[in-house]
């Protein structure tokens, strides 16, 4: 199976300035179709998760661009250029490229 | 509007049984796979179960960890999932998510629940 790794587990960070995570795979996500199915998502305490990325650096829809997603084979990272406080929660990263879908451990963002 | 409503949740004993529902509305139901995941209390997430639209199949995929235990399946006329949950037991206790596989292109989960819990405790 795949485990995925996250690292900071913790992350505070000033408003305004930027905050980057890593996610590790301990074997490479390129499925057969070419393409890498990773995820980031976020949740805000006492909330669903929220998809922000998929295939690695696609944006998905109303997520503001301050989120930007990029990596290959094992390695992976997300980054919010300037963090506003709503983007406190906790940040997963999701493989989806086989069974069983795994996810990362969790970055929590907080504003310091 | 996309959404996805659990149902379900609730208190069973250790060794019972309890099945969850999983009612979308907003998209056409038989079109998407769909996922169960859930959410120990204070704990990261986990994928339970994924089952496959009928035109791929319509088959199932689960973790390790509730294979032989949890049964996923579809009604697509009335466009609910279920997560039948057999052989309960107290680390199985968590919020249970139901979400949608956006789309087969991209393999990503992009609408989800509010969440539903299970307690499993005598």
């Amino acid at each position: 199976d795949i485990v995925l790794t996250q690292t900071p587990l913790s992350s505070p960070v000033a408003l305004g300035q930027p905050a980057s995570i890593s996610c590790t795979s301990s074997q490479g996500l390129v499925f057969s179709d070419g393409n890498t199915y990773l995820s980031w998502l976020h949740q805000r305490p006492g909330q669903p998760p929220r998809l922000l990325i998929y295939k690695i650096s696609d944006r998905f829809s109303g997520v503001p661009d301050r989120f930007s997603g990029s990596g290959a084979g094992t390695d992976f990272t997300l980054k919010i250029s300037r963090v506003e406080a709503e983007d406190v929660g906790v940040y997963y990263c999701m493989q989806t490229t086989q069974f069983p879908h795994a996810f990362g451990q969790g970055t929590k963002v907080e504003i310091k | 509007e996309v959404q996805v409503v659990e149902s379900g949740g609730g208190l069973v004993q250790p060794g019972g049984s309890l099945r969850l529902s999983c009612t979308v509305s907003g998209f056409t139901f038989r079109d998407h796979a769909m996922s169960w995941f859930r959410q120990a209390p204070g704990k990261g997430l986990e994928w339970v179960a994924f089952i496959r639209r009928k035109d791929y199949g319509g088959t199932a995929e689960y973790a390790a960890s509730v294979k032989g235990r949890f049964i996923i399946s579809r009604d697509d006329s009335k466009s609910i999932a279920y997560l039948q949950m057999h052989s309960l037991k107290t680390e199985d206790t968590a919020v249970y998510y139901c979400s949608r596989e956006g789309s087969i292109a991209g393999r990503y989960y992009d609408s989800w629940g509010q969440g539903t819990l299970v307690t499993v405790s005598s």
